[in-house]
């Protein structure tokens, strides 16, 4: 199975700040990644996918990059909405694969 | 309105038995192939199984695979979760998503809000 990690695994941060998120790839998946925001007692939210498509309704302050086993979530300018929990999601192959998360509070 | 509504959790023994279940409304449900995804308490998020639209592949993870059987039921747009063989670790919040595919940019597009299954002696 592919694994996936990211780093840090929390951060804390000032709204205005920007914040990048890093998930890589035990082997090579593309551009198979998608990225999802949970808050706390809710289901996660789609936020980017096919590594760098932003979803329709989300902010444009966010945005994807990366392909192969590097991938990035940036968050331009944090919003006190955004404090949250993200995951990418690997969907190259089955069984998909969530990293463990990155939990982003308030410094 | 576009929904997925799960059901069917609840406290059960190791080496128990649940069904869960997961209504979908306001979409063509019998066109996605759907995912099932849980989530420990205060962990993270753990895919757990697939299904393509019309049942011809199934996917697990290594963590159920055996023990957990994933189905659908296209004429009543309804999920299902057997889980077998249950272990303590398989505690969680249980969530149903729909897989879409249709665009460019595949995603985890619907989520149900979960539902609660508790493995404890």
């Amino acid at each position: 199975d592919i694994q996936m990690t990211q780093s840090p695994s929390s951060l804390s941060a000032s709204v205005g700040d920007r914040v990048t998120i890093t998930c890589r790839a035990s082997q090579g998946i593309r551009s198979d990644l998608g990225w999802y925001q949970q808050k706390p007692g809710k289901a996660p939210k789609r936020l980017v996918s096919a590594a760098s498509s932003l979803e329709g309704g989300v902010p444009s302050r966010f945005s994807g990059s990366g392909s192969g086993t590097e991938f990035t979530l940036t968050i331009s300018g944090l919003q006190p909405e955004d404090f949250a929990t993200y995951y990418c999601l690997q969907f190259n192959t089955y069984p998909f694969t969530f990293g463990p998360g990155t939990a982003v509070d308030i410094k | 309105e576009v929904q997925l509504v799960e059901s069917g959790g609840g406290l059960v023994k190791p080496g128990g038995s649940l069904r869960v279940s997961c209504a979908a409304s306001g979409f063509s449900f019998s066109d996605y192939s759907m995912i099932w995804v849980r989530q420990a308490p205060g962990r993270g998020l753990e895919y757990v199984s697939s299904i393509s639209s019309t049942s011809s592949y199934l996917y697990y993870a290594d963590s159920v695979k055996g023990r957990f059987t994933i189905s659908r039921d296209n004429a009543k747009n309804s999920l299902y979760l057997q889980m077998n063989s249950l272990r303590t670790d398989d505690t969680g919040l249980y969530f149903c998503a729909r897989w879409n595919t249709a665009t460019h940019s595949p995603a985890l597009d619907i989520w149900g809000q979960g539902t609660m299954v508790s493995v404890s002696s």
